[in-house]
């Protein structure tokens, strides 16, 4: 049962720390999306990549956000100095995009998601 | 602009009652649409998805979703919910010029027992 990955599950920084959140998508997948869940302002899209070239970030923080996919198997999201206002649950999803076997339009596939709380 | 409206943003039933609830989207283009659900503390599951062919759609849990081109709708329907069907549900639209996916704002579905 193929399954996108994240890790931590659960985060609890302090201010100003630097966090790290990594994940797997489903094998074979090339798209990576990056989501933010909050109460105020629900699901807001990140980033995405596809074939691990980012192709949209506009929907986050440059100054202190970024989003790699160092390879097939991993993305990462990092936030540098973290905020309280950063608290969320942050959410990753894969993809079959244009151009692989998946054909058709392109499906997402979410992970568990990192609860993330900036104290 | 593309966008994804969501009627209800909280319904209340009664186990064993019927739903419906309501979709509506903004998008020229070729059009794929999903529902995904979120269990309490959960990450988003996909119920069902539209591509092409057949409008009536069956997904998941006995949920099944109607694409009417003209009206714009894709509305979720179940005709007997069960206590387990507490949840968000989320309607979806693909844009195939950027392959993002536009979120409605969520309904958020509580059923007593």
């Amino acid at each position: 049962d193929a399954r996108v990955t994240q890790t931590p599950r659960h985060k609890v920084t302090e201010m100003g720390q630097e966090v790290t959140m990594r994940c797997q998508p489903i094998l074979g997948h090339n798209t990576v999306f990056w989501y933010r869940q909050t109460m105020m302002q629900g699901l807001e899209l990140l980033a995405y990549f596809r074939n691990r070239a980012p192709l949209d970030d506009s929907g986050m923080p440059k100054d202190r956000f970024s989003a790699e996919m160092p390879d097939a198997t991993l993305a990462t999201l990092k936030i540098q100095p973290s905020e309280p206002r950063d608290s969320a649950v942050y959410f990753c999803a894969s993809g079959s995009g244009p151009g692989t076997s998946g054909g058709g339009g392109e499906t997402q596939y979410f992970g568990p998601g990192t609860r993330l709380l900036v104290l | 602009a593309q966008s994804v409206s969501q009627h209800n943003h909280h319904v209340i039933l009664s186990e064993a009652a019927s739903l419906e609830l309501g979709c509506n989207y903004s998008y020229g283009g070729t059009v794929n649409l999903f529902w995904y659900v979120q269990y309490p503390g959960q990450h988003l599951q996909l119920l069902l998805k539209y591509f092409s062919g057949d409008p009536l759609v069956k997904g998941i849990k006995g949920f099944e979703a109607e694409f009417i081109k003209s009206k714009f709708s894709f509305n979720l329907r179940k005709p007997s919910v069960q206590w387990s069907d507490t949840a968000e549900y989320f309607c979806a639209v693909l844009s195939s010029n950027t392959g993002k996916l536009i979120f409605g704002q969520g309904t958020t579905l509580q059923v007593k027992p």
